[in-house]
């Protein structure tokens, strides 16, 4: 089974700022790595698929880079409204598994 | 848009079981298949498996295979998790989503969850 870790657990900052989350995988996902934002008592909604591609509908701030092993989600100016856990998740191969989370909190 | 709609809310006792249905609404699940994942209070998120709903063909985490069916009714455009000889630990908000597995492209990209029910919580308690 591929474990993902985030880091880091909780990110603190204020409105404006650059929100940079880390996905770490333990073993090489090619870019089959996609990333949810869920905010309290909603489901999970799918970001970016691909490590990179834009969901329907997702901000162009939201933005994913990386590949393999090593990925991230950059929030480009952070907005009140992106305030949610962040989770990674791959489809490399059965079963998906996701990352633990980070937390985006305003300072 | 198609929706999911899962079913209500559920108390069940320690080695009982439980079944979760999940209702596809606006639209078919023609090259779509369905994933369950769950939601322990205050933790991540746990894949359980998935099911193509047109062949019936299902994929269980390990984790899960002794004691996890799944079923779809093509009819209704229904599918229905089964989870079995349950403990406190099944404590979970359970969720249906989406995946596109079909050939070609799609929007949202292949085996990727875009499309998620609002989850139907689950407490194990005697």
């Amino acid at each position: 089974e591929i474990v993902l870790t985030q880091s880091p657990d909780t990110l603190s900052l204020s409105p404006g700022q650059r929100a940079t989350l880390s996905c770490r995988a333990s073993q090489d996902l090619s870019i089959y790595l996609a990333w949810f934002q869920q905010k309290p008592g909603q489901p999970p909604r799918l970001l970016i698929y691909d490590a990179s591609t834009r969901a329907s509908g997702t901000p162009a701030r939201f933005r994913g880079s990386g590949s393999g092993t090593d990925f991230t989600l950059t929030i480009s100016s952070l907005e009140p409204e992106d305030v949610a856990f962040y989770f990674c998740q791959h489809r490399r191969n059965w079963p998906w598994t996701f990352g633990q989370g980070t937390k985006v909190e305003l300072k | 848009q198609v929706q999911l709609v899962q079913s209500g809310v559920e108390v069940k006792k320690p080695g009982s079981s439980v079944k979760v249905s999940c209702k596809a609404s606006g639209g078919t699940l023609n090259n779509f298949a369905i994933s369950w994942v769950r939601q322990a209070p205050g933790l991540g998120l746990e894949w359980m498996g998935g099911i193509i709903p047109m062949f019936g063909t299902t994929n269980y985490a390990q984790k899960f295979q002794d004691r996890i069916t799944f079923k779809a009714d093509i009819s209704t455009n229904t599918i229905y998790m089964d989870l079995n000889t349950l403990t406190s630990e099944d404590t979970a908000v359970y969720y249906c989503a989406r995946y596109y597995y079909g050939s070609g492209t799609y929007e949202n990209g292949v085996f990727y969850m875009d499309v998620w029910g609002r989850g139907t919580p689950v407490t194990v308690s005697s």
